[in-house]
């Protein structure tokens, strides 16, 4: 167990809808980072917020968007979902985010119909 | 657009014997290079890593190579075990200030055979 907890484990839901996954860092940790993995694309950085503040975008659709709270939890929203957003979620979590070891979350499996 | 190249798609071991799989990138702002691994069902999680400053690091059984001329990088398994047998991903990043990346390598799947 690494202490991030994500929220749903699993989501099925139609296209054109939109979704909130939810992440808890390991407590302590101020940076949180949410990837995509899917079998075509494999694991793909989206988005790393570190204490309330986006420092860095990977491959994240504008339909996507992020936001991390005072009390440092995450969410993840992803609207008008298409079919070829049925991936894993991951949210991982580090101290501070340098080179401080990344704590991955167990993932959200979404599946879009 | 891939910027991490990983090497084999999948690797079949004998029990005991030497797992090495292979990444190259092409960015050479990258600053940190680790290597995950993940079980069916489960969260990738850190094995080991290492900053280009150093050719080598080893942890246990697991050993990077890092060749900053040629831009490559590898991840070894001495004495491969069958609990070793899951999926490894390279990684290039940069982590220091300025613009923050994290490519990931397209994975390797390990079976250790008993």
């Amino acid at each position: 167990d690494s202490g991030v907890t994500q929220t749903p484990k699993h989501l099925i839901t139609a296209t054109g809808q939109r979704v909130t996954l939810r992440c808890s860092p390991r407590s302590g940790d101020l940076s949180v980072y949410w990837y995509q993995q899917s079998l075509d694309q494999g694991l793909q950085f989206l988005i790393h917020y570190y204490n309330g503040e986006e420092r860095a975008k990977g491959n994240i659709l504008e339909r996507f968007s992020a936001q991390q709270f005072p009390d440092l939890h995450s969410e993840l929203n992803l609207s008008s979902l298409e079919l070829g957003d049925s991936a894993l979620y991951f949210c991982a979590s580090s101290v501070s985010g340098s080179t401080d070891t990344q704590y991955f979350g167990p993932g959200t499996r979404l599946t879009v119909l | 657009q891939q910027q991490v190249k990983q090497s084999p798609q999948s690797l079949i071991v004998q029990k005991g014997g030497i797992s090495i799989i292979n990444c190259a990138y092409e960015n050479t702002a990258f600053d940190y290079f680790p290597w995950y691994q993940q079980f069916p069902g489960k969260g990738p999680a850190l094995l080991i890593a290492i900053r280009p400053d150093v050719s080598e690091k080893k942890e246990g059984r697991f050993t990077i190579s890092f060749n900053k001329s040629a831009k490559q990088f590898s991840l070894h398994i001495m004495d491969s075990q069958p609990g070793d047998s899951a999926t490894y991903f390279c990684a290039a990043q940069r982590v220091t200030s300025g613009t923050y990346k994290y490519i990931f390598g397209t994975g390797t799947r390990l079976k250790v055979l008993a």
